[in-house]
């Protein structure tokens, strides 16, 4: 079953912009993680964010937590073309170390 | 950082036959490997917990007799597809946890295409 929803589905952006993409999850958690998937390959592993933490930053990245309203933001800053990809939160809901409840991602185009 | 990795990359079958997918923890010991199965345009769904030298632990709905896992060492997780269907065409991936770590990672997947 699917943890997380994330929104929007789809984001068309230009070069130099900023992309918002949000998660919102359903049972209490550990931590909370963002992958990115290039087309047909594998995942490469963003950022984790632990329940205790309310922002993070990595790079051109900055993550937030809110874990009252069960909820993610992942935020990618001057966004470049090779941005392009799908993003993915995931959770280990039952506990740390198990296996990853992934979201139905956000398809970011990043045009140049 | 950790390395995993999947082979075959790519393999394309006929309907019936079975088809071996192995992972390997290249660099660390992962006594828990996972498999993931992810159709196109969709995300990955947890097919399959396997921990090193026991049997693994199928979600609800994945059939452990067609989806034979075997995790004969700390370094490998092999998943064969029994007698695949058009419908088990999909990218295939797994992930490996060393220890007690939240992190996992993630193989590069494989892609399977039954005809």
């Amino acid at each position: 079953s699917q943890q997380g929803e994330e929104d929007p589905q789809a984001l068309s952006i230009q070069e130099g912009e900023n992309a918002t993409m949000n998660c919102s999850y359903k049972t209490s958690i550990n931590n909370l993680q963002w992958y990115r998937q290039n087309s047909g390959r594998g995942l490469v592993h963003l950022i984790l964010i632990r329940s205790n933490e309310r922002e993070k930053h990595s790079g051109r990245l900055r993550v937030t937590l809110d874990t009252s309203k069960k909820s993610s933001s992942l935020l990618i800053t001057a966004s470049r073309a090779a941005d392009t990809a799908s993003y993915f939160c995931a959770t280990p809901p039952r506990a740390a170390g198990t296996a990853l409840i992934f979201g139905k991602g956000t398809t970011l185009s990043v045009s140049s | 950082g950790a390395v995993v990795s999947q082979h075959p990359s790519r393999v394309i079958c006929k309907s019936g036959t079975s088809v071996k997918i192995e992972c390997r923890s290249l660099d660390f010991q992962a006594t828990t490997m996972f498999w993931y199965r992810q159709f196109p345009k969709q995300s990955l769904m947890l097919m399959a917990t396997s921990n090193e030298g026991s049997k693994a632990t199928y979600e609800q709905g994945v059939e452990k007799d067609k989806f034979l896992i075997n995790h004969a060492s700390l370094t490998l997780s092999t998943l064969t597809v029994t007698s695949a269907h058009p419908e088990d065409s999909s990218f295939y991936i797994c992930s490996a946890l060393p220890g007690t770590h939240n992190e996992q990672f993630f193989g590069p997947g494989t892609r399977l295409t039954v005809l």
